[in-house]
């Protein structure tokens, strides 16, 4: 079975710009759930969703957004860039249970804010 | 009452040795509770996960260690090889708040010596 797949690896991108990050679960998952990975904050949730809806939301701020299409993919925008949001960006896919339970990770985006 | 605590941030041991790392936290609506192990470059991968009605689990040559009373939770590797030097993380999950939510402890390197 495939595994978590995240598009695209590494991203540069310019103070003030938005950026866009991808993500296709686990065939089968209807659950994914979006992280940012910083070396001085760690791992930190920041949405969850499932089937197309929005169900927790983490202490972001508005210019971290994400939906989730019908086949379960989703996707993540981050608008207003600034040069914290430079993190490695995670989901994490899961058949959907109440919790954070069986959650698999995909490889991350890696994004560079200059 | 949200964070997880783990320790050490750091560890060193010798190939055939045992590695044991810890993790403490205050939720008690939380039941559910998995290590990640992640090398450079790569997502977190699930390596065993716990629940609190029992008190240990093993898989291979890794065991969660449970203890409900203490509010901790510990990973032991077994006659650790220097292919497990890598990244562990902790996490907890459970309670109406956190829906698709894992909750990280902060990481710990282990670097396993041939």
């Amino acid at each position: 079975k495939a595994g978590v797949t995240q598009t695209p690896r590494y991203l540069i991108k310019t103070r003030g710009q938005q950026v866009t990050l991808s993500c296709s679960p686990i065939s089968g998952h209807r659950s994914v759930s979006w992280y940012q990975q910083t070396p001085g904050q760690g791992l930190q949730f920041l949405f969850e969703y499932f089937s197309e809806t929005q169900r927790n939301k983490g202490n972001f701020p508005g210019r971290f957004s994400g939906r989730q299409f019908s086949n379960s993919r989703s996707e993540m925008n981050v608008s207003t860039l600034e040069l914290g949001d430079s993190a490695l960006y995670l989901c994490a896919s899961s058949r959907g249970g109440t919790g954070g339970i069986g959650q698999y990770f995909g490889p991350g985006t890696r994004l560079t804010v200059t | 009452q949200q964070q997880v605590k783990q320790s050490p941030q750091s560890l060193i041991v010798q190939k055939g040795g045992i590695s044991i790392i810890n993790c403490a936290y205050e939720n008690t609506a939380f039941d559910y509770f998995p290590w990640y192990q992640q090398f450079p470059g790569k997502g977190p991968a699930l390596l065993i996960a716990i629940r609190p009605d029992v008190s240990e689990k093993k898989e291979g040559r890794f065991t969660i260690s449970f203890n409900k009373s203490a509010k901790q939770f510990s990973l032991h590797i077994m006659d650790s090889q220097p292919g497990d030097s890598a990244t562990y993380f902790c996490a907890a999950s459970g309670g109406s708040s956190n829906t698709g939510k894992l909750i990280f402890g902060q990481g710990t390197t282990l670097q396993v010596k041939p």
